[in-house]
């Protein structure tokens, strides 16, 4: 399978717990975009990674919010203590390297549903 | 103001005609757009992406872009049941950094 793989497809936790969500990108892709969907709402930006650098966080929230992507290994989105209000699918998209004069498409994976419970 | 608008929709049209989805956009130095269409539960997958003014086809899809009235738009020839899905608009932003900022989405209905 050569897209953009996430993991686990599901996951829930109790209130005050970790979430730790895995992204592989897609072969040949070496960015790695965070979204998050929340019930009812439209898909909003998080964070953009390359290798061992994140690029630009302006959409995680402040607090409790980390992503990272190793140089192995998949980018992880990690929560700590979590709350209701992060259940939401938290998608991953994966893009080639950009161009100056190409478009940048991202190409999303299943995403990963987390439920705080 | 939103950055990335859409009607919400429900737009129903019949089996075989053609469905309009229309999106605006606030930032004049956004230079790049992408159609996604999601089905209910699932993820988004992108459908056509658009970065000049004028017309771009692949099958039965038709993304056309305006940037002078900031306004992009998806047609869909043929619309058949399947494609029954939300439509989501995105630009990316004139930052640089690949951020994606998407509408809300418009809900399209394909009756047989």
């Amino acid at each position: 399978n050569a897209g953009v793989m996430q993991n686990p497809r599901h996951l829930v936790r109790r209130r005050g717990q970790e979430a730790r969500l895995r992204c592989s990108p897609m072969k040949g892709h070496s960015h790695v975009y965070w979204y998050r969907q929340l019930p009812e709402e439209g898909l909003k930006f998080m964070v953009y990674l390359q290798k061992e650098n994140i690029i630009d966080e302006s959409g995680m929230p402040k607090e409790r919010f980390s992503a990272e992507f190793p140089k192995e290994g998949p980018s992880i989105l990690r929560i700590q203590q979590v709350v209701r209000g992060d259940s939401a699918a938290y998608f991953c998209a994966s893009s080639r390297v950009m161009e100056a004069s190409e478009a940048y498409e991202q190409y999303f994976g299943p995403g990963t549903r987390l439920t705080v419970t | 103001q939103k950055e990335v608008e859409q009607n919400s929709g429900p737009l129903s049209v019949p089996e075989g005609a053609i469905a309009s989805l229309n999106c605006t956009y606030s930032d004049r130095g956004s230079q790049s757009f992408f159609w996604y269409r999601q089905y209910s539960g699932k993820s988004p997958e992108l459908i056509m992406f658009i970065y000049s003014n004028g017309d771009k086809e692949d099958g039965r899809f038709t993304a056309q872009l305006n940037k002078a009235s900031q306004y992009v738009s998806l047609l869909i020839r043929d619309s058949q049941p399947s494609d029954s899905a939300t439509y989501l608009c995105a630009a990316h932003g004139s930052s640089n950094t690949g951020k994606l900022i998407f509408g809300q989405g418009t809900t399209l209905q394909v009756k047989p």
